[in-house]
């Protein structure tokens, strides 16, 4: 199956900073890849998503931008805010036959940003 | 969270005991997934559902089983409890879409402890 590796697992930023998280998958034939922010003691979210067939995609101070040919993707938060700390998970999905509506979750980042 | 509701949201049992996590959604999503949550391993999937009566094993299903016997409610049996059980424990839905995978909403996730 796919193995998704992400990139760093703390990351500390002051306020008004810019963090990037970053994501790598295996499987070339993935084309679907969510971001999720998990609050403590909630759910995870779903932040922002990409498809293969487009490079960056953005919403308001968040971004996510897809390299296919280097099997990577990032996610891009600017004037970062106190209310922006959260653990974020990268996940991707092969997206037809047996595994179709699976996701493959990175270990996730643990995102402190300090007043 | 997405019409989920997850029951009960805590709970401590004792090792050998039968638990039975609920998962309630109001979506009409085909498919259901239960997570487990640990530190420093992220999501990780146990089993999944995609469609009343059909399910399927996901990466960490040994000492679990589910059943679906209606479209909005699925259920995860720990038949005999083990410590390493102990968890926080979420469900997901989706809806995948002319073949594609689309986005998984999760419910608030049932903490249980395993002593």
């Amino acid at each position: 199956g796919e193995n998704v590796e992400q990139h760093p697992s703390t990351l500390s930023v002051q306020e008004g900073d810019s963090a990037v998280i970053k994501c790598t998958y295996s499987d070339s034939a993935s084309n679907y890849f969510p971001w999720y922010k998990q609050e403590l003691g909630k759910g995870p979210q779903l932040i922002i998503d990409i498809r293969s067939n487009v490079g960056e995609k953005k919403d308001q101070r968040i971004a996510v931008t897809l390299n296919k040919t280097a099997k990577h993707f990032s996610l891009h938060i600017t004037e970062t805010q106190p209310e922006d700390s959260a653990v974020y998970f990268c996940a991707a999905s092969i997206g037809r036959g047996s595994t179709l509506g699976r996701l493959y979750f990175g270990r996730g980042t643990q995102l402190t940003v300090w007043p | 969270d997405a019409g989920i509701t997850q029951s009960p949201r805590h709970k401590v049992t004792e090792t050998g005991t039968p638990v039975t996590l609920r998962c309630h959604q109001t979506e009409n999503h085909r498919y259901m997934y239960w997570y487990r949550q640990d530190p420093g391993h992220g999501l990780r999937l146990i089993h999944y559902s995609y469609g009343v009566k059909d399910t399927d094993k996901g990466e960490v299903s040994d000492g679990y089983s589910v059943s679906r016997s209606k479209t909005e409610d699925f259920l995860l049996t720990l038949e005999s409890a083990t410590s390493s059980q102990t968890s926080v424990y979420f469900c997901a839905i989706s809806e995948p879409n002319r073949g594609r995978s689309e986005t998984q909403y999760f419910g608030p996730g049932t903490r249980l402890l395993v002593l």
